[in-house]
């Protein structure tokens, strides 16, 4: 059973651009969650889809978003970078809403130059 | 605001030592409690699972715990080996199904051969 992918590895953006991060959920998993580790931060809350919708958001400004596609895939943009989104951004998803266990992917290392 | 606290920071011991490994919350209402494992630079490896109806759970040289009237959890690591050196997280979800995992900020081993 393959688990949950992350794309790209790493990724490294200029301030204002735009990023885009992408996960593949475990097959059968529908809900998607997404973690924030900044150096010295810890791992941050950042979004939570389930079925196509986004059922919760951590404390983070309105230019990170995201969705989740028919087929539970998802995508996390993140506009106008700043230098202080420089990060491991993590994909993990659950079996169905309200599921114990979280399954990470391997994550996405966004460097902002 | 529930608040995870990871003590120690760091920890260093030599092969073979049993080690143990400290996890509290601020708030004692704290669910499924989970412990991770993170190598430098990747995504997190669940490690174990203890429920809200469950006190402990073991895994070969592991054992979680969880002691929810006091809000603190110990990952027991026996006959420490070199490949144990990583950073440990614990993490659980407060009160309300809001998808969001709370995490401490890992304290990180090295167990020296």
């Amino acid at each position: 059973e393959a688990g949950v992918t992350q794309s790209p590895t790493h990724l490294i953006k200029t301030r204002g651009q735009q990023a885009t991060l992408r996960c593949s959920p475990i097959s059968g998993h529908t809900s998607v969650y997404w973690y924030q580790q900044a150096l010295g931060l810890g791992l941050q809350f950042l979004l939570w889809y389930d079925e196509g919708e986004e059922r919760n958001r951590g404390n983070f400004p309105p230019r990170f978003s995201g969705r989740q596609f028919p087929n539970y895939s998802s995508e996390l943009n993140v506009n106008a970078l700043e230098l202080e989104d420089s990060a491991l951004y993590l994909c993990a998803s659950s079996l169905y809403r309200g599921a114990n266990v979280l399954t990470f992917g391997a994550g996405s290392r966004l460097t902002v130059l | 605001k529930q608040e995870v606290t990871q003590i120690p920071a760091a920890l260093s011991v030599p092969e073979g030592e049993n080690l143990v490994l400290n996890c509290s919350f601020t708030d004692s209402a704290i669910y499924n409690l989970q412990w991770f494992r993170q190598d430098p630079g990747k995504g997190l490896t669940s490690l174990l699972l203890i429920q809200s109806s469950q006190r402990e759970q073991t895994s070969g040289r592991l054992n979680a715990s969880l002691d929810k009237s006091s809000g603190r959890s110990t990952l027991y690591i026996a006959a420490s080996q070199p490949g144990d050196s990583a950073t440990y997280l614990c993490a659980g979800y407060g009160s309300g199904n809001t998808g969001k995992l709370i995490f401490g900020q890992g304290t990180t081993l090295q167990v020296k051969p």
